[in-house]
């Protein structure tokens, strides 16, 4: 059964704050993505990877950017949180042999 | 890149009654179209997919159909039931080779006892 983790269920934070967001998946799975939940736009991607230290951007990848140090786990960072960036995240992996994207629980995240 | 418009963006069935929603994509390479549902408070889920190289694909109540021509693709729930309330979203991985999907902007579906 495959796991997907993230570091926090809810995060409240200051504008300029620094932020990461931990994303860890247990199926040895060699993409990772990072998506953004918004009321009526749907899940929009941010940045996604698809091997160690490899990654690439999504549709809406200003303000954030990535790492992927180790296979199991996708790290969204935040530079300098703006309260724009107020939103549910979500982190979801798949293998390279088949499509189904598994997806965490997601990361509500509130920016003050 | 690919574009994908979903409808309706809320939807309220009898039980018992069938929901349909629609997807329309922008890029004639597509070639994958899952459907991801989410329940209040959950992770989105797949429940059912199609490749374009299928035309119609039935999981029990639910059933996905593909028309690559006019490219669009739909999800129908049979027999709805209360359970079946949920965000449903469509997506589509374009065509390339990538692992990218593009999802719609989801269906709040409700299903009235």
């Amino acid at each position: 059964d495959v796991k997907v983790t993230q570091s926090s269920r809810y995060l409240v934070k200051r504008t300029g704050e620094k932020v990461f967001l931990e994303c860890v998946q247990d199926m040895d799975h060699e993409n990772m993505f990072w998506y953004r939940q918004d009321p009526g736009l749907g899940l929009r991607l941010i940045y996604f990877s698809y091997d160690v230290k490899m990654k690439e951007k999504g549709d809406i990848p200003e303000g954030y950017s990535v790492s992927r140090e180790k296979k199991e786990r996708f790290s969204l960072i935040l530079e300098s949180a703006s309260t724009n960036q107020t939103s549910m995240y979500l982190c979801a992996s798949k293998t390279g042999g088949r499509e189904t994207q598994y997806f965490g629980p997601g990361t509500r995240l509130l920016v003050l | 890149g690919e574009n994908v418009e979903q409808h309706p963006s809320t939807l309220s069935v009898q039980e018992g009654d069938s929901a349909v929603i629609k997807c329309t994509y922008s890029d004639s390479a597509s070639n994958y179209f899952p459907w991801y549902k989410q329940e209040l408070g959950k992770r989105p889920q797949l429940i059912i997919d199609i490749r374009s190289n299928v035309g119609e694909k039935k999981d029990q109540r639910i059933a996905v159909t593909l028309n690559k021509t006019a490219k669009h693709f739909s999800l129908h729930i049979t027999e709805t039931q209360p359970e079946d309330s949920a965000v449903y979203f469509c997506a589509a991985k374009g065509g390339g080779g990538g692992n990218k999907l593009t999802f719609g902007t989801g269906t709040q579906l409700k299903v009235e006892l």
